[in-house]
């Protein structure tokens, strides 16, 4: 059974404290990892999409990385505009293709 | 500009009652989906369409119902036999079913409370 597992659940940071979220999956034939950012109340909005171990994309102070069990989201110096909920979905060769979605990692960063 | 528009954006519904939450996009996307989302849980999916007339049950489709009779509306019915409804619910839209490049669209959620 695919399986996406989050952590931490939670993390607080000092504006400009570097830090990563992990992704761990379980998925059959892996055709794509996503990245999203959501703030509260509303939708989950589109970061990253990884496809390969080794992989990497970056977008402002966020860079994804992927290796054959997991996915990192690094993130540099980070703002207090950076704080949400970010969440990992896997698209695999089962569940007719459908996105599988972690709990995801509210963030949370002081100025 | 295209997107989804969930409608409306907050819901009360009371004991046996049964409710629908509206789910539109102008993206031309085939592929609609409707998630559950709970506090401390990842979205969950109820059901899901890949092309107009066609719709299957995701993981937690008991006490719900959808429609798919036009390219641009999903809509969702929260049925009376759903005993835990309040929660915050998601569309979302894909070019196609199966392989995204992009992830999916989302739009902007309808937040269901039962009183």
């Amino acid at each position: 059974e695919d399986q996406v597992t989050q952590s931490p659940e939670a993390l607080r940071l000092q504006e400009g404290e570097s830090s990563s979220l992990n992704c761990s999956y379980t998925v059959s034939g892996l055709r794509g990892l996503f990245w999203y950012r959501q703030d509260p109340g509303k939708g989950p909005e589109f970061l990253f999409t990884l496809y390969s171990a080794g992989e990497e994309k970056e977008k402002e102070r966020l860079k994804a990385t992927l290796t054959k069990k997991e996915s990192f989201l690094h993130i540099t110096a980070p703002k207090p505009e950076d704080s949400a909920t970010y969440l990992c979905a896997v698209q695999g060769g089962g569940s007719q293709g459908n996105l599988i979605f972690g709990k995801g990692t509210k963030l949370s960063v002081k100025p | 500009d295209g997107g989804i528009t969930q409608s409306p954006k907050y819901l009360f519904r009371k004991e046996g009652q049964n409710v629908t939450l509206s789910c539109e996009q102008n993206l031309n996307h085939d592929a609609m989906y409707w998630y559950r989302q709970d506090p401390g849980q990842g979205l969950r999916l109820i059901y899901y369409s890949q092309i107009v007339n066609d719709f299957q049950k995701g993981d937690i489709a008991e006490g719900y119902s959808v429609s798919r009779e036009k390219k641009e509306s999903f809509p969702l019915t929260v049925t009376s036999a759903q005993k835990n409804p309040t929660a915050f619910y998601l569309c979302a839209s894909n070019p196609r079913a199966g392989l995204t490049n992009y992830g999916y669209t989302f739009g902007s959620g309808t937040r269901l409370t039962v009183v």
